[in-house]
């Protein structure tokens, strides 16, 4: 069984440039979701993609953006990046179904630092 | 999600058993009481969760108080790895999982040698 890989591991960006992060899925999980964890806090929800469509959205705004692919990887996209944006972005797959019992699987994560 | 409280930091002696505390008094009946871990440099990690009993798995056992406003999760032989930050999360079964995982600042788990 394959889990949850991020890509690239670090990234090093200047503000108002955009990036893209990826996320490939653990085998057989159909939902993504995707985290924002400054430093010494816990990881915040940006938003969720099931079906290939966003889900449910954290409070994060417009420039926030992502995608799901046929084969359940996914992109997080940031636009204009702040110097707020630097954080390690948390990828997590899951099997659709009810919150309770829903268990979310996390990769390692990659760490943007915007200059 | 019905809001969680846990203690900042706690220590703990290799080989000894554990017991992280988290109180829910506003917990609704239907929340599950999911637990997650996250140790250092990794993403978080699925330990244990349960709605009612209380329940055993390979890496934890968790207690629930009968009144369900607070748990226990019990590591029964702390060692180094399990030196981590321990988060205690609500999550409605009548919910779909669209709204994420919310974590608070969690408890910070040392380890004694």
């Amino acid at each position: 069984e394959t889990g949850v890989t991020q890509s690239p591991t670090h990234l090093i960006k200047t503000r108002g440039q955009q990036v893209t992060l990826r996320c490939s899925s653990q085998s057989g999980h159909n939902t993504v979701s995707w985290y924002q964890q400054a430093l010494g806090q816990g990881p915040q929800f940006i938003f969720q993609y099931y079906r290939e469509e966003e889900n449910g959205r954290g409070n994060f705004p417009p420039r926030f953006s992502g995608l799901q692919f046929p084969n359940y990887s996914s992109e997080l996209n940031v636009n204009a990046l702040e110097l707020d944006d630097s954080a390690l972005y948390l990828c997590a797959s899951s099997l659709w179904g009810l919150a309770g019992d829903e268990t979310q699987y996390f990769g390692p994560g990659t760490r943007l630092l915007v200059l | 999600d019905a809001k969680t409280t846990q203690p900042n930091s706690m220590e703990s002696n290799e080989e000894e058993p554990v017991h992280l505390p988290c109180n829910h008094s506003t917990i609704s009946g239907t929340d599950y009481i999911h637990w997650y871990r996250q140790l250092p440099s990794q993403g978080p990690e699925y330990v244990i969760h349960g709605l009612t009993s209380n329940v055993n798995n390979r890496m934890a056992s968790l207690a629930i108080a009968e009144d369900r406003k607070s748990s226990t999760l019990i590591l029964h032989r702390a060692t180094l790895r399990d030196a981590a930050v321990y988060y205690c999360i609500l999550r409605d079964r009548r919910r779909g999982g669209a709204d994420g995982l919310t974590f608070g600042k969690g408890t910070h788990l040392i380890i004694q040698p």
